[in-house]
């Protein structure tokens, strides 16, 4: 079946660092690709998504590529705040489903 | 952002207690959801509806009673819990007709709940 694997985390960087969160997937079909964030106290905001092979999705300076040959989707920030401390999920929607990553914690110290 | 709202925000009950979770969704979409959240335990889905009807229940017992009155509601009544349902129960929904097609879900800031 589809699954969602992300590497584990904690993650600790110090600010202005360059981050790489790494998500590989396997899928059948075309599947849309997701990043979320969670930060403390609240529920999981989408943060960029990409819905087709090599489409970068982008935002607040966070990207991801939707890369088919390799099955990956890699969340990466040239340069993080202390306000990116939260957790981050990757997930695959398709078929009627969506899969979520079991998420990876960054702490970004100032 | 808060277009999903649920309440309350954080519930202590006894395992003898009754009590419910409600979720509203101000987005116009179609589907809606129940997770849960444990600490270092993946995100666990537990029901979905779409157009009011329930279309998938991941083995939940049945102490846990979902209820879904229309598209932008949804209740999770809790009877009887024990205490490893202790977590963060989230609620989300999702634009689509069919099911959850691709398209990203909504999540509210969910309920802490603790079973004593």
């Amino acid at each position: 079946g589809d699954s969602v694997t992300q590497m584990e985390g904690p993650v600790t960087l110090s600010e202005e660092a360059f981050l790489t969160i790494n998500c590989t997937y396997t899928a059948t079909g075309y599947p849309s690709l997701f990043w979320y964030v969670q930060y403390p106290g609240e529920g999981l905001q989408l943060l960029l998504k990409a819905t087709k092979a090599d489409d970068k999705g982008s935002n607040k300076g966070f990207e991801a590529t939707y890369r088919k040959e390799t099955t990956s989707f890699h969340l990466e920030k040239g340069s993080v705040q202390v306000s990116d401390s939260a957790v981050y999920f990757c997930a695959l929607a398709g078929g009627f489903k969506t899969i979520f990553g079991a998420g990876t914690r960054l702490f970004v110290k100032a | 952002e808060t277009g999903v709202t649920q309440t309350p925000r954080h519930l202590v009950m006894g395992m003898t207690n009754k009590k419910s979770l409600k979720c509203e969704q101000h987005l116009g979409h179609n589907a809606m959801y129940w997770y849960k959240q444990s600490a270092k335990k993946p995100l666990e889905l537990m029901f979905v509806y779409n157009f009011k009807e329930q279309t998938e229940n991941n083995s939940v017992p049945s102490r846990f009673s979902p209820e879904c009155p229309n598209s932008s509601h949804l209740f999770l009544h809790l009877h009887t819990l024990q205490p490893e349902d202790s977590a963060l129960y989230l609620c989300a929904s999702s634009q689509g007709t069919g099911g959850e097609g691709n398209q990203p879900q909504h999540f509210g800031d969910g309920t802490r709940l603790s079973i004593l």
